[in-house]
């Protein structure tokens, strides 16, 4: 029973180049979570996706910033014009239900480089 | 403000010994909480969980504890060993709207001596 898939594991992009972070939920999860994570720090929430609908998306960057859960394939977390300020390890996670209380399980992180 | 964070950034234990790691919150109305295990270039594991109808939950080895009174968690791990070298956080589900988002502490990283 594979657990979440995340790739790339580590992504170098140039400033103003565009990224896609891939993530595939646990098999029978329909809701996928997204965070990033800065070196020496939490992880901080980004969006909250079920399929084909953003449910929160309250932890985005207004710009630049996009995220998507099609009906077929994995989730993507697009970021455009990337800038050094997004180097961050960016980690997806995967719950059954949104319920308050149901458990996030959580992918290995793609690790993002912005040069 | 609201918060969820830890009170040691490191804790150095020796190998056997047990390691107590502390949280504070500061929601009263959050009532789920969870420990995960980050080691280096991996992604957060879940260790335990707890709900706030509970004062205590234990697991393998695990045990958490929490203090609505005072707002604090507090993650104890048994006869603590090299494998458990790693960043350990506290995340707190308090998302009035029900979509499950998680508030992550800091993190404290536990350091085992051999």
């Amino acid at each position: 029973n594979a657990g979440v898939m995340q790739n790339p594991r580590h992504l170098v992009r140039r400033r103003g180049q565009e990224a896609r972070l891939r993530c595939s939920p646990m098999k029978g999860h329909s809701h996928v979570y997204w965070y990033r994570q800065l070196p020496e720090e939490g992880l901080k929430f980004m969006v909250y996706l079920q399929k084909e609908n953003i449910i929160d998306e309250s932890g985005m960057p207004k710009e630049r910033f996009s995220a998507e859960f099609p009906k077929e394939g994995p989730s993507i977390l697009r970021i455009q014009q990337v800038v050094r300020g997004d180097s961050a390890a960016y980690f997806c996670a995967s719950s059954p239900r949104s319920l308050d209380g149901e458990t996030q399980y959580f992918g290995p992180g793609t690790r993002l480089l912005v040069l | 403000g609201e918060s969820v964070g830890l009170h040691l950034p490191t804790l150095s234990v020796q190998e056997g010994d047990n390691s107590i790691i502390n949280c504070a919150y500061s929601n009263s109305a959050s009532d789920y909480f969870i420990w995960y295990k980050q080691e280096s270039g991996k992604g957060p594991q879940f260790i335990i969980d707890i709900r706030s109808n509970m004062d205590k939950r234990q697991g393998q080895r695990v045990t958490v504890l929490l203090n609505k009174t005072v707002k604090h968690l507090s993650l104890q791990i048994a006869a603590t060993q090299p494998g458990d070298s790693a960043v350990y956080f506290c995340a707190e589900n308090r998302d009035s709207s029900n979509t499950g988002k998680l508030i992550f502490g800091q993190g404290t990283t536990l350091q085992v001596k051999p």
